[in-house]
């Protein structure tokens, strides 16, 4: 799986729309980008996914760059309960797809009142 | 509760002493997988079953760990003679494939805290 680039840390203040960044300069064609992310003393949730196009669903955007060697996921209205360890994961939808994810150490999230 | 369940939360024990870890994944996934956490990292994978196939254990720590599934079911994760340095959370996850989505978006439990003393 391409490695992936994410800060350590962000804050942001609760009721606006939570930026985070990742890069992932090496991704090939076949490779999704994912995000989890981790509210403290739960296991990973997942969030969202994308190849090329930008996604949204009801927790999230996806907006991958053309060149689809970075992406943002956006938290539209961050709320307290968005405070997190948010995971960047770049790996296929085939083959190894379904096999074991590769986590980095993520980005803490940290939502402001 | 559908979800992916593990039993105990927590668990002590001393170090030398061998613990055993449950995990009951979503009922319609046949994927099952087993990760580490230590503090201020992200999960670390350690192997998975399709089934009760155990299709990847290269990942595995040590001979000390071992897992099984063996009704494609529930499965199982034990440490023999454990050390203080497995002191972490152990996650188990589920996921369904081939998926007639576009993703395999795993699904995961709360996890099982261990402290060796």
């Amino acid at each position: 799986d391409a490695k992936t680039t994410q800060p350590t840390s962000m804050d942001c203040a609760e009721g606006r729309a939570a930026n985070l960044p990742c890069n992932h300069s090496t991704i090939s064609g076949n490779e999704y980008v994912y995000w989890y992310r981790q509210i403290h003393s739960q296991g990973p949730q997942y969030i969202i996914h994308g190849l090329k196009n930008n996604e949204t669903n009801e927790m999230a955007s996806l907006i991958i760059t053309e060149d689809r060697k970075s992406s943002t996921l956006i938290l539209p209205h961050a709320t307290l309960r968005d405070t997190a360890v948010y995971y960047c994961i770049v790996r296929p939808n085939s083959g190894g797809g379904a096999d074991g994810l590769t986590f980095g150490k993520g980005t803490h999230l940290i939502i402001q009142p | 509760d559908t979800g992916v369940s593990q039993d105990p939360r927590h668990k002590i024990t001393k170090r030398g002493q061998n613990v055993t870890f449950r995990c009951d994944p979503i009922s319609e996934h046949n994927r099952l997988y087993w990760y580490r956490q230590t503090l201020g990292q992200g999960p670390e994978f350690l192997t998975y079953f399709q089934n009760e196939a155990q299709l990847e254990k290269s990942r595995l720590l040590s001979d000390r760990f071992s897992a099984e599934r063996p009704k494609g079911s529930f499965s199982t994760l034990e440490i023999q003679r454990t050390e203080q340095g497995d002191s972490a959370m152990y996650l188990c996850a589920s996921s369904l494939f081939p998926s007639d989505r576009s993703s395999y978006e795993q699904y995961f439990g709360p996890g099982t805290r261990l402290t060796v003393t």
